[in-house]
Parts: C-alpha cells; structure tokens; sequence
C-alpha cells in the first residue's frame, strides 16, 4: 500500500495564478482532510470530507475549493493565490468510527507551496 | 470549545537522559489523545493515542504516554532519548468523531 499520496511535492505561484493539489489513499478510508501547517502554529484544518459526497469547512476554509472526487481522492484548490497562503499542505485520511474504536490519521508527504 | 495547549516550544535533553513532552487538553465529555512525531519534510506519523483503561499508554519507538485526568494531561515520555529522536512533537485531540484539533507542536532536541 502506498498510504497517502500528495502531487505536487513542491510549486511555485504568482499571485493571482490558481492550482490544484492533488491527493489520494488507498487504504479504503471514508474520511478525509486537508490542513495546512505554518511555523509555531501546529496544523490547521482546511476543509474535510467525513464521508464520500460530503465536504464541510475547517477552520480556515477561506480562499480553498475542495472536491471529494471518489472515495479514494481528496483535491484542494487554490482559485486566486495569494502570499498569505504560503504553506506546506498536508493530506490525511482516517478510518473514522467504528465500534467505540477511535483511529488515528494518516498522513501524506506534504506540499510546500510559495506564492510569490 | 475543544483545544490542546503544548507549552514548550523546544525541549532540550541529552542523549540518554529520560524526555518529557508536555501536552494538556480542554475537552468536553471522554477525550481521545494523540501523540504524533514529525520529521523534517515528512507528515505526522502516529505515535499512540489513549482511548480508554490504563492510564500509561505505551507506542511507537519506545514512547509512552501518561493520561492524567485531574491535571487534564497527556505528557509524552521516554526513558532515554536518543539522537534519532529529534523531531517536531504534536499532541492532538479528537473532536466530534472527525475532527483532529492539533497543538501547535514542541521541537525535541536531543544532543550526543
């Protein structure tokens, strides 16, 4: 199994220019969540998806588009960059609730995104 | 509202001596804990997680942790550091069945 997997690794964007990231698990997970991670402030969650067909904001959804385009993908968007959104992205997955049994995330590699 | 406090921005120990990272929680109801360790430019691996029963939970890498429910703590610990051990630490809390609410981290540090 290749767990989580996120595209690009890297991207550079102009203010103004718009991209889509990418992720994907292939461990039959139903929920999944995009975050970012910005120094001395721990991760921060985007958007989720707790089940295929559904997406809900976090707690900082503005300026993101998210799809849940099967259950296995997870994409982000960017429409409009901007430098405030300067991060490294993550993509995580989870089992979610079965059974009182409560699971811990998986992560993907990251994308560490610069807008110029 | 559910939150995790991690108040060490870096933790400084030498190798072999025993490590403590702290964490503590505001949730309401049954909290389920998390510890996860992040290397450089990689994601969050999972370390261990309490759930329910015993208090001292024991995980990955030889880590361990202490659920203390009167001091609303979670500190991560292990007898002796090693070298290998230096990384960024999140503490985490699950919240609302799908939701991660994640400290804003403490770096470990761990020197020969």
């Amino acid at each position: 199994n290749a767990g989580v997997t996120q595209t690009p690794k890297f991207q550079v964007l102009k203010t103004g220019q718009s991209m889509t990231l990418q992720c994907a698990q292939d461990m039959n997970h139903n929920s999944m969540y995009w975050y970012r991670q910005d120094p001395g402030m721990g991760l921060r969650l985007i958007y989720y998806s707790a089940s295929e067909g559904t997406t809900d904001k976090g707690e900082v959804p503005n300026g993101y588009n998210v799809s849940r385009l099967n259950k296995r993908e997870f994409s982000l968007r960017l429409e409009s960059a901007a430098p405030s959104q300067t991060s490294v992205y993550f993509c995580a997955s989870y089992r979610s609730l079965e059974k009182s049994s409560y699971n811990e995330q998986f992560f993907g590699p990251g994308t560490r995104l610069t807008v110029l | 509202a559910q939150s995790v406090a991690q108040p060490e921005d870096q933790v400084n120990v030498a190798e072999g001596n025993p490590l403590t990272v702290k964490c503590t929680y505001s949730v309401s109801g049954n909290p389920y804990l998390f510890w996860y360790v992040q290397y450089p430019n990689r994601g969050l691996q999972f370390l261990l997680k309490y759930i329910t029963g015993d208090n001292l939970v024991k995980g990955s890498y030889g880590f361990e942790a202490e659920f203390n429910k009167s001091q609303t703590s979670f500190h991560l610990k292990k007898p002796s550091a090693l070298v290998s051990d230096s990384a960024l630490y999140f503490c985490a809390v699950l919240s609302g069945g799908f939701k991660t609410i994640f400290g804003a981290g403490t770096r470990l540090f761990v020197k020969a």
